[in-house]
Parts: structure tokens; sequence; C-alpha cells
């Protein structure tokens, strides 16, 4: 099975500032990695597929990078919208795996 | 517009069975995987099982494999999970969501239902 380790479990930041999580893979998994953001209460939604695609809709200051084993979500400037819960997935082979999430909260 | 509607959440007993449904809409139902995955309370997201657009395939975490079985009405656009067996540790929202190993993840998800395992 593929185990993905994503750091920060959490993090405390300013709206304004520039935000990254990373997932790194325990085998190549080429590009086949998807970031979700889950707000409390609600239903997890995609905003990056293939490592790097932007889901429609999402907004361009989010933005995905890596293949292999080691990739990256950044956010370029924190909005007030933007604090919750971020997680990583792999899709290249089951069992699909989940990062265990990074909680984004307010400084 | 694409909907996933899930059905069928309850407080059972251990060792009890509940079945989970999912009604899709707005997509060629069949042409797509369809995956459950869970969120037990304030904990993080875990995939439970997929199977493939016909329905002949399918795949299970180790954590239900043998428990759970995955399978799909295609005519009547609808998912399953039948859940037999279950322990506390089961209890969970189940988002049904359209995706799976194809499909690139996960696009969209229901809005879950919860199953609470319980005496």
């Amino acid at each position: 099975d593929i185990q993905m380790t994503q750091s920060p479990s959490s993090l405390s930041a300013s709206v304004g500032d520039r935000v990254t999580i990373t997932c790194r893979a325990s085998q190549g998994i080429r590009n086949d990695l998807g970031w979700y953001q889950q707000k409390p209460g609600k239903v997890p939604k995609r905003l990056i597929y293939d490592a790097s695609s932007l889901q429609s809709g999402v907004p361009s200051r989010f933005s995905g990078s890596g293949s292999g084993t080691e990739f990256t979500l950044t956010i370029s400037s924190l909005q007030p919208e933007d604090f919750a819960t971020y997680y990583c997935l792999q899709h290249n082979s089951y069992p699909l795996t989940f990062g265990g999430g990074t909680k984004v909260e307010i400084k | 517009e694409v909907q996933l509607v899930e059905s069928g959440g309850d407080l059972v007993q251990p060792g009890g069975s509940l079945r989970l449904s999912c009604v899709a809409s707005g997509f060629t139902f069949s042409s797509y995987a369809m995956s459950w995955v869970r969120q037990a309370p304030g904990k993080g997201l875990e995939w439970v099982s997929a199977t493939s657009g016909h329905g002949v395939s399918t795949y299970y975490a180790d954590s239900v494999k043998g428990r759970f079985t995955i399978s799909r009405d295609n005519s009547k656009n609808t998912l399953y999970l039948q859940m037999n067996s279950l322990r506390a540790e089961d209890t969970a929202v189940y988002y049904c969501a359209k995706g799976g190993m194809t499909g690139k993840g996960f696009d969209p998800w229901g809005q879950g239902a919860l199953v609470t395992v319980s005496s």
C-alpha cells in the first residue's frame, strides 16, 4: 500500500501569508495526486487534480506542484475563506490513500 | 449539475448490518467509477471502497474487506454499500463520491450519511 505523509499537521497563518503544504508518497505515483479542502461541517471539495491542474472554479491563488513522491500545495495569499483542513489523495493504485490532513488556522 | 444524494445512515448495534444508497444525477452514471469515503468524528478522510463503471471490478480497504460490499445498479443510477458485522470503529460520516483510481480522484462528493455503531 502507498502511504501518504502530509506536513505540517497544522499551521497558523495570517491573511495575506503564503502557505505551503507538503505530501510525500512512500513510492512513486507519477502525478496521480489531488488536493482537497474541507471546512468544518462541510463536504470535501477538490482543488487540484493531476498534481498541478486547477479544478474549475477554484481561485488561482491555489496551485499544486510535484511529481513522483514529493508534492506541494501552495496558497499564494491566504484569504479568510481559506481557513480549513487540506488533504492530499493518491489515486495511482488501490487502496487509495489520503494524507493525514493539514489544519490551517488563523494567527 | 452533478448531484449525489446518500441515504440509509442510522444508529445500529455492534454486529449489525446497514445498507447505504447513493442516487446520482447529472452525468452518465455507468461511465464512471464510484467510491465510498468515510470520516470518523474528528478524524481525517479514509477511502473505503470503489467500483468500476460496469460494476464488475470492486476494491476495498483492508479495514472493511470481507464485511462491506459495494455494488451499483446502473439502471437506477444508484450506488450501494452493504455493511455487515459493524463495529464501533465503523462509526463515521460516509460520503459517496464520483471517481476512483480513474477519474482523477473524487469530484464531486455527496452530502454524507452518518452511521453510528453503538449499543
